[in-house]
């Protein structure tokens, strides 16, 4: 079986750090990945990962430890715009990909 | 530019009607999704296909039916709607390989009311 847990909701302040978490538990696996969903939107794609460590793209980043089953996505210099739901999607063989249930990501002035 | 079209947007229908939601790709893609989502909530996977004439089903017991007669197009039918199929319909699609295949584009989404 396949799964992922996530925080339900994460605040913070504009212009922070934040940092949300993702752990699977995927057999097979060789890839996580991570999109964002604005309420009304559809989901967006944001960043895989297939090897260990950190991948950056503008202001954010992903990180992804095989050992350790854990991933995380890292925004930077955060902006209202931001404030949507982030999804971690586990991939495995040739099985449609598996997300988690999503971190409400709320950006406050 | 959304290369992925789903229609209709918005639909409002009364409970045994058959509706059809339509989604079409011009991207070339062999894999195809569809996930049904209720506001705010997780994705849920209720259909597939990784080519012309192949579906699957998905995790999420549905009561819907697919088809893919074509590659670029992969519409979801409801016999019979019923208030529970009240949610939003996602389509999706990927390449078959490549860095592609692991990423996935959605289409606008079809949000379904049954009274």
């Amino acid at each position: 079986g396949q799964s992922l847990e996530q925080p339900s909701e994460v605040t913070a302040v504009e212009g922070a750090i934040v940092q949300i978490n993702c752990t699977y538990q995927t057999s097979g696996f060789y890839g996580l990945s991570w999109y964002q969903q604005h309420d009304g939107g559809a989901p967006t794609f944001l960043s895989y990962n297939a090897l260990d460590g950190l991948e950056e793209t503008g202001r954010f980043s992903s990180f992804l430890s095989r050992s350790d089953s854990y991933g995380y996505l890292l925004l930077q210099e955060l902006q209202m715009k931001d404030s949507a739901s982030y999804f971690c999607a586990s991939h495995s063989g040739n099985t449609p990909l598996v997300f988690g249930k999503g971190t409400r990501l709320s950006v406050i002035a | 530019e959304a290369d992925i079209y789903q229609t209709p947007r918005y639909l409002v229908i009364g409970t045994g009607k058959k509706i059809t939601l339509e989604c079409s790709q011009t991207m070339g893609h062999d894999k195809m999704y569809w996930y049904q989502q209720d506001p705010g909530m997780e994705l849920h996977l209720i259909h597939y296909s990784y080519g012309v004439n192949s579906t699957e089903k998905g995790d999420l017991s549905s009561e819907s039916t697919v088809s893919r007669i074509r590659t670029e197009h992969f519409p979801l039918t409801l016999e019979s709607a019923r208030p529970s199929h009240t949610s939003q319909y996602l389509c999706a699609s990927s390449s078959r390989g490549g860095f592609g295949a692991n990423v996935l584009t959605f289409g606008a989404g079809s949000r379904l009311t049954v009274l």
